[in-house]
């Protein structure tokens, strides 16, 4: 079955920065795009950006270009998400998620979420 | 970027009415636009993709309708499971974006 394991929770402090992983199984992971999308507490979900897993292209949102890189292990089938530069609105809950082909690159798995907490 | 307008911000209905929520596009997204629905603790679940189309599993009585700037979500008939919050998504192909509406919270009356 199709899994998305993330890494553990994380505390960092303001400018610092934090690489997420995102290990899948259950599928050939060069075959499926994977975005990385945020959600702050209490807050709406944020799209961060993309990237893929067969070749390494990858597309940011605009208010996250230049402090967030996203690469992927194909030996491994992680893929890893790094923000850097971090302030207390980037505290969130960040999931990784398959982009699936079959619904029209809509997401259909999720990672179970990494808690970022950002605090002096 | 495309902004992605979703109303109403709240939904107050009782189990067996029929829920419409609304996703406005600030300019067109043709029919790459997606629904998920989203429960306290959990991640997001793919309810409808390319605006119309249920996802595997999906119950009948989820659909999805629109194309261009204007798209619903409808409920036919609600049941005590389906008070969540809904999110729409638009994907462009290229380059390839996925931004999200700020949802809608469909609570019990």
């Amino acid at each position: 079955q199709v899994q998305l394991v993330q890494s553990g929770a994380e505390v960092k402090k303001p400018g610092a920065s934090v690489k997420v992983s995102c290990k899948a199984s259950g599928y050939t992971f060069t075959s499926y795009g994977i975005s990385w999308v945020r959600q702050a507490p209490g807050q709406g979900l944020e799209w961060m950006g993309w990237i893929s897993a067969y070749n390494g292209n990858t597309n940011y949102a605009q208010k996250l270009q230049g402090r967030v890189t996203m690469t992927t292990d194909t030996s491994t089938s992680t893929a890893y998400m790094e923000l850097r530069s971090l302030r207390s609105d980037d505290t969130a809950v960040y999931y990784c998620a398959r982009e699936a082909p079959l619904y029209g690159d809509a997401i259909d798995y999720w990672g179970q979420g990494t808690l970022v907490t950002v605090s002096s | 970027e495309i902004v992605l307008t979703q109303s109403p911000a709240t939904l107050s209905l009782s189990p067996g009415e029929r829920a419409t929520l609304s996703c406005r596009a600030s300019q067109s997204v043709s029919s790459y636009l997606a629904w998920y629905q989203q429960k306290p603790g959990q991640a997001p679940r793919l309810l409808i993709y390319d605006a119309s189309n249920r996802a595997t599993g999906i119950p009948a009585r989820f659909s999805g309708s629109g194309s261009g700037t204007d798209f619903t979500l409808t409920i036919s008939s609600l049941e005590p499971e389906d008070f969540a919050v809904y999110y729409c998504q638009q994907r462009s192909n290229w380059p390839p974006r996925g931004t999200f509406g700020q949802g809608t919270k469909l609570e019990i009356k």
